[in-house]
């Protein structure tokens, strides 16, 4: 079974207002990645946060991860029509640093549509 | 750079015929994953290389799939006797060792018919 889970599925905003998508995982991670998907596409890599980081910013973007929750959150502030896109969080979801080092378990993601 | 290439970007093929995807990672990246992703769904991880290490295949759905990686380097899924549950967007990604972050290429867009 797929290790993230986006929420919510889709999202639509007008232009300037804030965009919260949220993640929810099951096992043990070392780290949580989001990234981004146009047309269905190829993916580019957002933020990286560790296991042991509570809070990450990158330009509009702010990214939070509560491990006793085992969730996560994406910020995009002042969204932009071209911030339109699928938006996936990956986890690593190893449960012995190194043993499965670098495959990733996406979710379904959230469609961001970010209105003029 | 150059970035993740993946070539064709389109196929379209019949059921039952084999199919050959190829993926050319950037230059001195030692990991190489395949995933494919159905439409409106998460991406689904099937083969991961390493290095000279053993790849890990363990998300390959059937025999009808394998991969292989020549020099360390460029990358070719095969699917063999194409079902039309084998359509969706194959995409290759790499990365450097020890660094999560992933680098995705285009996707190759497989229409079974």
């Amino acid at each position: 079974s797929q290790q993230g889970e986006e929420d919510p599925q889709a999202l639509s905003i007008q232009e300037g207002e804030n965009a919260t998508m949220n993640c929810s995982y099951k096992t043990s991670i070392n780290n949580l990645q989001w990234y981004r998907q146009n047309s269905g596409r190829g993916l580019v890599h957002l933020i990286l946060i560790r296991s042991n980081e509570r809070e990450k910013h990158s330009g509009r973007l702010r990214v939070t991860l509560d491990t006793s929750k085992k969730s996560s959150s994406l910020l995009i502030t002042a969204s932009r029509a071209a911030d339109t896109a699928s938006y996936f969080c990956a986890t690593d979801a190893s449960l012995k640093r190194g043993s499965t080092l670098g495959r990733l378990y996406f979710g379904r993601g959230t469609q961001l549509t970010v209105w003029p | 750079g150059a970035g993740v290439s993946q070539s064709p970007s389109n196929k379209v093929t019949e059921k039952g015929k084999d199919v050959e995807l190829r993926c050319d990672p950037i230059s001195g990246h030692t990991a190489l994953y395949w995933y494919r992703q159905s439409l409106g769904q998460g991406l689904e991880f099937l083969i991961y290389f390493q290095g000279n290490s053993a790849p890990d295949k363990s998300g390959l759905p059937s025999d009808r799939f394998s991969a292989e990686r020549t020099g360390g380097s460029v990358s070719t899924l095969t699917i063999q006797r194409t079902q039309q549950e084998d359509s969706a967007v194959y995409l290759c990604a790499s990365s450097t060792y020890r660094t999560y972050e992933q680098y995705f290429g285009p996707g190759t867009r497989l229409t079974v018919t």
